[in-house]
């Protein structure tokens, strides 16, 4: 398995731009999870599904912000308008329903400079 | 608020010296615990984790960690650290096999 797949890796724009981040999990995961790390407030989870339906959106800061996950193997995270607070690394994560297989896994990270 | 604590936010070690970073949770139920590390630029990997059965974990590159439940901590534990040891470490903790919570991580640098 090629592992949780994101894109872009690196994405500069400018504020007010929309920026769209899309992620892959891993085939077969129950579970998707978005992050947010910055050196100021370490990472954050910011909305995870299950099964395709938004579980918990608590940590979307603002209603600039949106996540869909149209199917099992996609979703996006939404950012409009960006503005340069918004810089940080994104990162994707799947897991399995529970159990043995509670891990989740990571994509590698699409950092968000905003400018 | 179930909530996970990192006792050391910076830790410098020489090399071959002894490490431990401390991570407690709060309680909330059943919870699975985990290890992760993250090399400078790179994202999160699973260093090791605990379900059940034995409380003292084996993780990659000799790392271990140890559940002590009267205690609500998890502290990850290496005999002699290494340059490549170098990086940021994170504690997680599962409740009721809900979603994941991190702590604010440590980040370790080992002097050569």
């Amino acid at each position: 398995d090629a592992g949780v797949i994101q894109s872009p890796r690196h994405e500069v724009t400018e504020m007010g731009q929309e920026v769209t981040l899309r992620c892959k999990p891993i085939s077969g995961h129950d579970y998707l999870f978005w992050y947010r790390q910055t050196m100021m407030r370490g990472l954050e989870l910011l909305i995870y599904f299950n099964n395709n339906v938004p579980i918990d959106d608590s940590g979307m800061p603002e209603d600039r912000f949106s996540a869909k996950m149209p199917n099992a193997s996609f979703s996006t995270l939404k950012i409009q308008p960006s503005e340069p607070r918004d810089s940080a690394v994104y990162f994707c994560a799947s897991r399995r329903l529970a159990g043995e297989y509670n891990e989740q896994f990571f994509g590698p990270g699409t950092r968000l400079t905003v400018l | 608020a179930q909530s996970v604590s990192q006792h050391n936010h910076h830790v410098i070690l020489s090399e071959a010296a002894s490490l431990e970073l401390g991570c407690n949770y709060s309680y909330g139920g059943t919870v699975n615990l985990f290890w992760y590390v993250q090399y400078p630029g790179q994202h999160l990997q699973l260093l090791l984790k605990y379900f059940s059965g034995d409380p003292l974990v084996k993780g990659i590159k000799g790392f271990e960690a140890e559940f002590i439940k009267s205690k609500f901590s998890f502290n990850l534990r290496k005999p002699s650290v290494q340059w490549s040891d170098t990086a940021e470490y994170f504690c997680a903790v599962t409740y009721n096999n809900n979603d994941m919570r991190f702590g604010a991580g440590t980040r370790l640098t080992v002097k050569p």
